[in-house]
């Protein structure tokens, strides 16, 4: 399966400052989700954009996708050192199983 | 939800020899995936696995070399037959329904030398 892109692929802010991650994709999808791993382990599901919603948001993430660029970004506001992991956007196709990773973002987050 | 239990965490194995990696879910699934992740990469899926049914492959991925099993509406093994050092990735299986999200596995950390 192809791989979207995600930028950038390494992200290093303060404390506190926001943290914006974009991620493209290049089939039509079902859904977009986003997802955490630290220290490549197992993943965490963050969020979930369905292909007829623009924006969702959940606690201090903000999702946006515009299916005409397919394009998605992923904001954390108020960013902790906690929420430093690697941050993947995966896509669900139409009619297909699985799920398509981004190549994914290492945010880390200086105290 | 589903949480899934996957075991080994790791392994250190020879070149040329095989590895099971098991995956069992608290719950009964349809669907389960297996996803490779090679060092400093993203995940890729090797395989859709259905109980009742032969497993489906992605491209570049076989089943003489990851076989597939799912016995069961609980369970799953991954193989990686006659390993090489390019085999060392994490290994993790995974569940979903379509239009959710997905749980993973924490993990199988392989390293062939």
């Amino acid at each position: 399966s192809q791989q979207g892109e995600e930028d950038p692929q390494a992200l290093s802010i303060q404390e506190g400052e926001n943290a914006t991650m974009n991620c493209s994709y290049k089939t039509s999808i079902n859904n977009l989700q986003w997802y955490r791993q630290n220290s490549g382990r197992g993943l965490v599901h963050l969020i979930l954009i369905r292909s007829n919603e623009r924006e969702k948001h959940s606690g201090r993430l903000r999702v946006t996708l515009d299916t005409s660029k397919k394009s998605s970004s992923l904001l954390i506001t108020a960013s902790r050192a906690a929420d430093t992991a690697s941050y993947f956007c995966a896509t669900e196709r139409g009619g297909a199983d699985g799920l398509t990773f981004g190549k994914g973002t290492h945010l880390i987050i200086q105290p | 939800s589903a949480v899934i239990s996957q075991k080994p965490s790791r392994d250190i194995c020879q070149r040329g020899t095989s590895l099971t990696i098991q995956c069992q879910v608290d719950s009964q699934v349809t669907m389960m995936f297996w996803y490779r992740q090679q060092p400093g990469q993203s995940l890729t899926l090797i395989a859709t696995a259905n109980q009742g049914s032969e497993a489906t492959y992605e491209s570049g991925f076989v089943i003489d070399k990851f076989p597939i099993s799912r016995p069961n509406l609980t369970f799953s093994t991954l193989t990686v037959s006659n390993m090489s050092p390019e085999d060392s990735s994490i290994y993790l299986c995974s569940t979903a329904q379509r239009n959710t999200e997905a749980f993973f596995g924490q993990g199988t950390r392989l390293t062939v030398v």
